[in-house]
């Protein structure tokens, strides 16, 4: 069984409709993490969680917005979706004791493809 | 500006000889590194990481080298096999407080060859 999963695995949409994508996890990390994958970008941190109250903003925030309705659902909202939000979108999670004297990995989920025509 | 640079798009080796990955990166103050390993259709999985404070980690097939002077990490996979082949992603790790931010690379795409 997948410890984090993501839903929709593929989504195409129109320009300027609102699209939600979900991600939970059961591995009882607080840390949670949305990131977005471009081809010869790399991954970029787009929000992040450390617990239910505590939502922060990443490197490229813009155009969306984040909830974390429970330590383990984290979800990514495009509230009116531009076709240069078209990529393949990753949520993560980690555990916060594996900071100290460990290298605190991230968990990934499959990823979701989406596509804004 | 990228904190963390994968040059090489790309690496082709043959089954069984050595592939080296590189990654520079520009902010002294990470802490730690990490490689992420990536096949088509699914998310990255941490592969090896190595403290700032250690030069060298060693896992198996895979170990990570870190020069701090030159700012330079790379990822030798000895033998290399097959199923190595995947898309491979250095990260580092912000020390500044206790964030646990990572930044990633582009990453390279590595092929090995029967």
């Amino acid at each position: 069984d997948a410890d984090v999963t993501q839903t929709p695995r593929n989504r195409i949409t129109k320009t300027g409709k609102r699209i939600m994508l979900e991600c939970s996890q059961t591995k009882g990390h607080d840390r949670m993490y949305w990131y977005r994958q471009d081809p010869g970008l790399g991954l970029r941190l787009i929000y992040y969680s450390f617990d239910v109250k505590d939502i922060n903003k990443g490197e490229i925030s813009d155009g969306y917005s984040v909830s974390r309705q429970a330590q383990a659902k984290f979800s990514l909202s495009l509230e009116s979706a531009i076709p240069n939000q078209t990529a393949l979108y990753f949520c993560a999670t980690s555990d916060p004791r594996g900071y100290a004297g460990g290298s605190n990995e991230q968990f990934f989920g499959p990823g979701t493809r989406l596509t804004v025509l | 500006d990228q904190q963390v640079k994968q040059n090489s798009p790309s690496l082709s080796v043959q089954e069984g000889r050595i592939s080296i990955l590189n990654c520079d990166y520009t902010n002294s103050m990470f802490d730690y590194f990490l490689w992420y390993k990536k096949y088509p259709a699914e998310g990255p999985t941490f592969l090896i990481s190595i403290s700032s404070i250690k030069d060298k980690n060693e896992d198996g097939r895979f170990t990570v080298f870190l020069n701090k002077s030159a700012k330079h990490l790379s990822l030798h996979i000895v033998p290399s096999q097959p199923g190595d082949s995947a898309v491979y992603f250095c990260a580092a790790r912000s020390g500044s407080g206790n964030t646990g931010k990572l930044i990633f690379g582009q990453g390279t795409t590595l092929q090995v060859k029967p």
